[in-house]
């Protein structure tokens, strides 16, 4: 069965203090990682999708990687903006392409 | 914005009734998939829609069915609703070619009373 684990659960920085968020996977036959973002009450946004290891992609603060069995979140100097739950989606080579979804990190980020 | 809506944004109602909540997709979007989302819990994947017909069921409770219409909206049923029912029920969308991302509506609010 597909598995996608992140961790830790929650995260609290000091604004501007680095950190990365993991997620690891163990899905049958990787076709994309996905990564969202998600403010309370609100939909999931999307952020990233990555393929094959070794794949990075940035977007504002944010740095995503993946490897054979894991992907990082890289926040740079996080700002209180940033504060919010990740979440890491992996789809399968099945049938229908299955997306699992991991329970998401929280990210607090204080000023 | 995404470019998914969904309505009713909020909706209270009483145990024992039945409720329909509603998703447009994106402009071009065959796929809709149905999400739950508890308080403080991840998102539950309950049935995916791909051009009208049923692709794939996840933790769908018998009380819960959907479809997708010609246009390409879709209906979430819920009925005989029981207080553990509340919850967030979002809709998201993905394009008809790879990789298939998921686009998210700001979803329903749902309370049971």
């Amino acid at each position: 069965e597909d598995q996608v684990t992140q961790s830790p659960e929650a995260l609290r920085l000091q604004e501007g203090e680095s950190s990365s968020l993991n997620c690891s996977y163990t899905v049958s036959g990787l076709r994309g990682l996905f990564w969202y973002r998600q403010d309370p009450g609100k939909g999931p946004e999307f952020l990233f999708t990555l393929y094959s290891a070794g794949e990075e992609k940035e977007k504002e603060r944010l740095k995503a990687k993946l490897t054979k069995k894991e992907s990082f979140l890289h926040i740079t100097a996080p700002k209180p903006e940033d504060s919010a739950t990740y979440l890491c989606a992996a789809r399968n080579s099945g049938g229908y392409q299955k997306v699992t979804f991991g329970t998401g990190t929280k990210l607090q980020v204080i000023p | 914005d995404s470019g998914v809506t969904q309505t009713p944004k909020h909706l209270i109602t009483a145990t024992g009734q039945r409720v329909t909540l509603r998703c447009s997709p994106r402009s071009g979007d065959l796929s809709v998939y149905w999400y739950q989302q508890s308080l403080d819990q991840g998102l539950q994947f309950l049935i995916q829609y791909y051009n009208g017909e049923e692709r794939a069921k996840g933790n769908i409770l018998e009380r819960f069915s959907a479809q997708q219409f010609p246009d390409l909206h879709s209906e979430l049923n819920l009925s005989s609703l029981e207080l553990g029912d509340s919850a967030l029920y979002f809709c998201a969308s993905s394009p008809p070619q790879g990789p298939y991302e998921q686009y998210f509506g700001p979803g329903t609010r749902l309370t049971v009373t």
